[in-house]
């Protein structure tokens, strides 16, 4: 099985700040790499698929990158609602794994 | 609108059985695969199962294994988690989730909550 790996596992940065997050999977995974934002309490919302592809409606500030087994989340300037846990995920056909998540929140 | 709606959690012995059911709505259900993850209170997103459009291709996380069955009717827009031998750690909240064709989960319910405790 596929393991996905994630650091750091919770940061605090200012207002403005760029925020960045890495993904690394334990095989190759060429870019079925995804990444999502879960607020307290609500689902998890998709922001970027296959590595660096912008959901429809999600702000610009979010990118991604990498491919095989090291990735990139990266917030260019940190805004008050992105304070959130986002996690990565890989898929191999219909499987799927989780990383276990990078809590932000605000310095 | 598209809108996926979870329902039959709630309070459940160690092992009872339970059946979610996940209402599609807004989109073409038969087209999709569909999966269930769960978070467990203060933890992480995990992935139960998955099925694709036509229930040709089902597939489960090792950890409900010959427990949990996956099923869905195209002709009611439904997709279901039966879940038997339930044990304390299938404690969680329960989304069902769309997926497109490359595999990121696109679309997700608000939830249905599993608690199994004596």
């Amino acid at each position: 099985d596929i393991q996905m790996t994630q650091s750091p596992s919770s940061l605090s940065a200012s207002v403005g700040d760029r925020v960045t997050i890495t993904c690394q999977a334990s095989q190759d995974i060429s870019n079925y790499l995804n990444w999502y934002q879960q607020k307290p309490g609500k689902a998890p919302k998709l922001l970027i698929y296959d590595a660096s592809n912008l959901e429809t409606g999600v702000p610009s500030r979010f990118s991604g990158s990498g491919s095989g087994t090291d990735f990139t989340f990266t917030i260019s300037s940190l805004q008050p609602e992105d304070i959130a846990t986002y996690y990565c995920q890989q898929y191999d056909n219909l499987v799927f794994t989780f990383g276990p998540g990078t809590k932000v929140d605000i310095k | 609108e598209v809108q996926l709606v979870e329902s039959g959690g709630g309070l459940v012995k160690p092992g009872g059985s339970l059946r979610l059911s996940c209402a599609a709505s807004g989109f073409t259900f038969s087209s999709y695969s569909m999966n269930w993850v769960r978070q467990a209170p203060g933890k992480g997103l995990e992935w139960v199962s998955s099925i694709s459009s036509s229930s040709s291709y089902i597939y489960y996380a090792d950890s409900v294994k010959g427990r949990f069955t996956i099923s869905r009717d195209n002709a009611k827009n439904s997709l279901y988690l039966q879940m038997n031998s339930l044990r304390a750690e299938d404690t969680a909240v329960y989304y069902c989730a769309r997926v497109p064709l490359l595999g990121f989960m696109d679309v997700w319910g608000k939830g249905t909550t599993v608690t199994v405790s004596s």
